[in-house]
């Protein structure tokens, strides 16, 4: 099975500041993919493919990595951006969440 | 447009056979996978199984001896049956449709708790 680590667990940030969570994999993956989970509410595809952004997300979200080490970047953070934020890999079985990451605002 | 809505009970005893029903709307189950996650109380998020356009089934090793997921196309439904229910089964429990290798919609999710 391969774990997806990410880091830091929780972060805090002002808005208009640049957010940066890692994904990294225990394994080789060939692409990643996020999500976004507000409190109450499923999650939310946010990127597909690495760096894809899915219909609807706005261009302050954009993703990038390879092999075991991704990332998602929230160039300016805005409030509405408080949520959790999970990666996830299926380049072999089982597919697999990583742990989350909890972003608040300052 | 693309709905997903889970239901089933929300309360079941250690040892029984848990039911969910996935209603799906605005996409076919013969063209679409529709996958099952299952998301403890505070925790993290963990894929269960998932079935797929033609009907067959892939399932997370940690859970396959004790589920089921089948469907009925006719009724756009997608069904999960988990038995040997324990208190760590307790959680939502989401389906989400499966495009390729991620999920692009999910519902908004069913809570369930095992208890005596």
């Amino acid at each position: 099975e391969i774990v997806l680590t990410q880091s830091p667990t929780t972060t805090a940030a002002s808005p208009g500041e640049k957010v940066t969570i890692t994904c990294l994999a225990s394994s080789s993956v060939s692409n990643m993919y996020w999500y976004q989970q507000k409190s109450g509410a499923s999650p939310k595809l946010l990127i597909y493919s690495t760096s894809s952004l899915a219909s609807g997300v706005p261009d302050r979200f954009s993703g990038s990595g390879s092999g075991t080490s991704y990332s998602l970047t929230i160039n300016t953070m805005e409030a509405e951006d408080a949520a959790t934020y999970y990666c996830q890999q299926w380049s072999s079985n089982p597919l697999t969440f990583g742990s989350g990451t909890k972003l608040e605002i300052k | 447009q693309v709905q997903l809505e889970e239901s089933g009970p929300g309360l079941m005893q250690p040892s029984e056979t848990l039911s969910l029903t996935c209603t799906v709307s605005g996409f076919s189950l013969t063209s679409n996978g529709v996958g099952w996650v299952r998301q403890p109380l505070g925790k993290g998020l963990v894929w269960m199984g998932t079935i797929w356009a033609g009907g067959s089934t892939n399932y997370n090793s940690a859970v396959q001896s004790r589920l089921s997921i089948s469907r009925d196309t006719s009724k756009s439904q997608v069904f999960l049956k988990m038995n040997s229910l324990q208190p760590e089964d307790t959680g939502t429990y989401y389906c989400a449709r499966h495009n390729w290798a991620y999920f692009d919609y999910w519902g908004q999710g069913v809570m369930v708790t095992v208890s005596s």
